[in-house]
């Protein structure tokens, strides 16, 4: 089966870093996607990785291990306004996305 | 970027009756759209896939009666909530995806907060 796994809850202080880590078991891969989903407001696109390596964004970097089935989303800086659900999709051989279930950040000041 | 439009944004109606969602690309054409819905502090769930002028490909457990999809156009399609019960009750969201050679690029509307009294 495909599945997805994420951390359903982290929380961190503000000005801080936090990694949040997803990892992957998919019939065929296709890149990995992160979005960030504020409550009540549809996903929005935060990065996209299909080679193995570190993509950096400003304060946000994702990095992809094909050979693992592992990514993680690195935030550094830590605003409150990044308190919001993480979701780690990954497009399959059909390329279609499968979601984790989200990670929901908790930002402290 | 490319910009996906659903409406209404907010609905509420009767139990029994029906709603009629809408999504559209604005300045892309897509092949592709996606319906999803969301509960409160779950993830996204893939209702159902549909490729314009066939027929939308339901995912295991949604009632394709009960919910259907029409993808008559390029930039349109939509989901018809058919006699909605308090249970359907959720946040629906769309995303459509570009014709071929972006098999990738996926974007999502705003979502339309659909409550059923």
């Amino acid at each position: 089966g495909q599945n997805i796994d994420q951390p359903t809850e982290m929380t961190a202080t503000e000005g801080a870093i936090v990694q949040i880590n997803c990892t992957y078991q998919t019939s065929g891969f296709n890149g990995l996607f992160w979005y960030q989903q504020h409550a009540g407001e549809a996903p929005t696109f935060l990065s996209y990785n299909v080679l193995d390596g570190l993509e950096e964004k400003g304060r946000f970097s994702s990095f992809l291990s094909r050979s693992k089935g592992y990514s993680y989303l690195l935030l550094k800086e830590l605003q409150m306004k990044d308190s919001a659900s993480y979701l780690c999709a990954v497009s399959d051989s059909n390329y279609q996305l499968i979601w984790g279930a989200g990670t929901k950040l908790i930002i402290k000041p | 970027g490319a910009v996906v439009s659903q409406h209404p944004s907010r609905v509420i109606c009767k139990s029994g009756t029906s709603v009629k969602i809408e999504c559209r690309s604005l300045d892309f054409q897509a092949t592709t759209m996606f319906w999803y819905r969301q509960f409160p502090k779950q993830s996204l769930m893939l209702m159902a896939t549909s490729n314009e002028g066939s027929k939308a490909t339901y995912e295991q457990g949604v009632e394709k009666d009960k919910f259907l999809i029409n993808h008559a156009s390029l930039t349109l399609s939509t989901l018809t909530v058919t006699s909605a019960h308090p249970e359907d009750s959720s946040f629906y969201i769309c995303s459509a995806r570009a014709s071929a050679g972006f098999e990738n690029e996926q974007y999502f509307g705003p979502g339309t907060r659909l409550t059923v009294t």
